[in-house]
């Protein structure tokens, strides 16, 4: 069975400041991995997405993520954070096979200092 | 606005009800999946459909029920209800029987049990 794991409950970064948002996934196979965020009271907006090739992969709103398979991980980054970027972000891994679900992380809150 | 509609956003109920909880898929997409969210237990996965058909269940308790019509639209049926069930339920949908292009997921129905 896969699972994920975001190590950073919290995370606070200044506005301007770069971002990076760790997870790392367990998965016999091969996995589609996912970044999604939640804005208070909103529902899950997908960010991004890995199925294969290129290990850096771009999103939206200025969100990239890379693949290490060595590492197990899909950390997602950013740059330079904007207010509007506070919101709690999971990660999720899938997979192929028919009836497969996605399985989240227990997401990472983060708060954007002035 | 994601696609996918759920319908009510709130619902208040006391304890030993029954409620029933809508979604309405993004045009074309066949899969239905529920989660519930909740603050000890993360993102779960309750249940899918495909074109009408139970394709995977997750921890969904016995109490919790639902099914997907042929226009699509489907209802999660919680009863007996008790005050750990309060959470916010997620529907979420996908042209594919399986989680490789991701989910769409709609904004959430928020039960409070009282």
């Amino acid at each position: 069975a896969q699972s994920v794991t975001q190590p950073d409950i919290h995370i606070t970064v200044s506005e301007g400041a770069s971002l990076e948002l760790r997870c790392n996934y367990s998965y016999g196979a091969t996995p589609y991995l996912f970044w999604y965020v939640q804005s208070p009271g909103q529902g899950l907006q997908l960010l991004l997405k890995y199925f294969s090739g290129d290990t850096l992969v771009q999103g939206i709103k200025g969100f990239e993520a890379e693949f290490k398979r060595s590492q197990s991980s899909f950390n997602l980054r950013k740059p330079s954070v904007h207010w509007s970027d506070a919101a709690e972000y999971f990660c999720a891994v899938g997979a192929s096979n028919a009836g497969n679900m996605l399985t989240f992380g227990g997401g990472t809150r983060l708060m954007v200092k002035p | 606005d994601s696609g996918v509609t759920q319908t009510p956003k709130h619902l208040i109920t006391a304890t030993g009800q029954r409620v029933t909880l809508r979604c309405s898929p993004r045009s074309g997409d066949l899969s239905v999946y529920w989660y519930q969210q909740s603050l000890d237990q993360g993102l779960q996965f309750l249940i899918q459909y495909y074109n009408g058909e139970e394709r995977a269940k997750g921890n969904i308790l016995e109490r919790f029920s639902a099914q997907q019509f042929p226009d699509l639209h489907s209802e999660l049926n919680l009863s007996s209800l008790e005050l750990g069930d309060s959470a916010l339920y997620f529907c979420a949908s996908s042209a594919l029987d399986s989680s490789p292009y991701g989910y769409t997921f709609g904004s959430g129905t928020r039960l409070t049990v009282v």
